[in-house]
């Protein structure tokens, strides 16, 4: 079946604009969860969803961040008033749940540069 | 919360050599260690993961161990092969279910 999606795949915003980031879980993925990666980093973890709970948001490095998931599947991410340090590849990924030891998938990222 | 280190952050092999990559964690209540290979410019993936009440386990040339005791756990790879050319990134799952990853090792295998 489909892997993880997300979209879009680059996106140039200017310093202050707002951002939303999407992400299109595994079918049947109960669990989601939105990292970012910097040039040359590790995985910084945002935060996960179990279902469309996110029980624990203090991931999201600042207020400006914000994320929601409906339906059980869908999710978005939110940069609000965007800053050059937003830069990054956001990436996403789903697994099966959370408490478990299942496999997490990653979508393809995406690509935020803000100038 | 939950911090994750790892070494090297660059490594360079051999053709054939061994590699090992050693990462260290600093909460005891982490209970699920995930390995995950990132060829340039694609998603990353699991390669090989550990839970906490493991040693070790292996899984053809990959293996990994668990030292909970000393809070550390390690990658290695026998026999490199240069498709094994990747950044490798550990992981530690805390107990509140979020995802430590270290900052990465850059492995070259050389041919």
């Amino acid at each position: 079946g489909a892997g993880v999606s997300q979209s879009p795949s680059n996106k140039v915003t200017e310093k202050g604009k707002d951002v939303e980031l999407r992400c299109d879980p595994i079918s049947g993925h109960t669990a989601l969860y939105w990292y970012r990666q910097s040039l040359g980093q590790g995985l910084e973890f945002l935060i996960y969803f179990q279902g469309n709970s996110a029980p624990d948001k203090s991931g999201l490095p600042s207020d400006r961040f914000s994320a929601e998931r409906t339906g059980g599947s869908v999710s978005t991410l939110t940069i609000q008033r965007t800053q050059q340090e937003d830069s990054a590849v956001y990436l996403c990924a789903s697994s099966f749940e959370t408490k478990s030891y299942n496999e997490q998938f990653f979508g393809p990222g995406t690509r935020l540069t803000v100038l | 919360g939950e911090n994750v280190e790892q070494h090297p952050s660059t490594l360079s092999v051999q053709e054939g050599d061994s590699a090992v990559i050693k990462c260290t964690y600093s909460d005891s209540a982490s209970n699920y260690f995930p390995w995950y290979k990132q060829e340039l410019g694609k998603r990353p993936q699991l390669i090989i993961d550990i839970r906490s009440n493991v040693g070790e386990k292996k899984d053809q040339r990959i293996a990994v161990t668990l030292n909970k005791t000393a809070k550390h756990f390690s990658l290695h790879i026998t026999e490199t092969q240069p498709e094994d050319s990747a950044v490798y990134f550990c992981a530690a799952r805390s107990a509140g279910n979020q995802f430590y990853f270290g900052t990465g090792t850059s492995l070259t295998v050389i041919p």
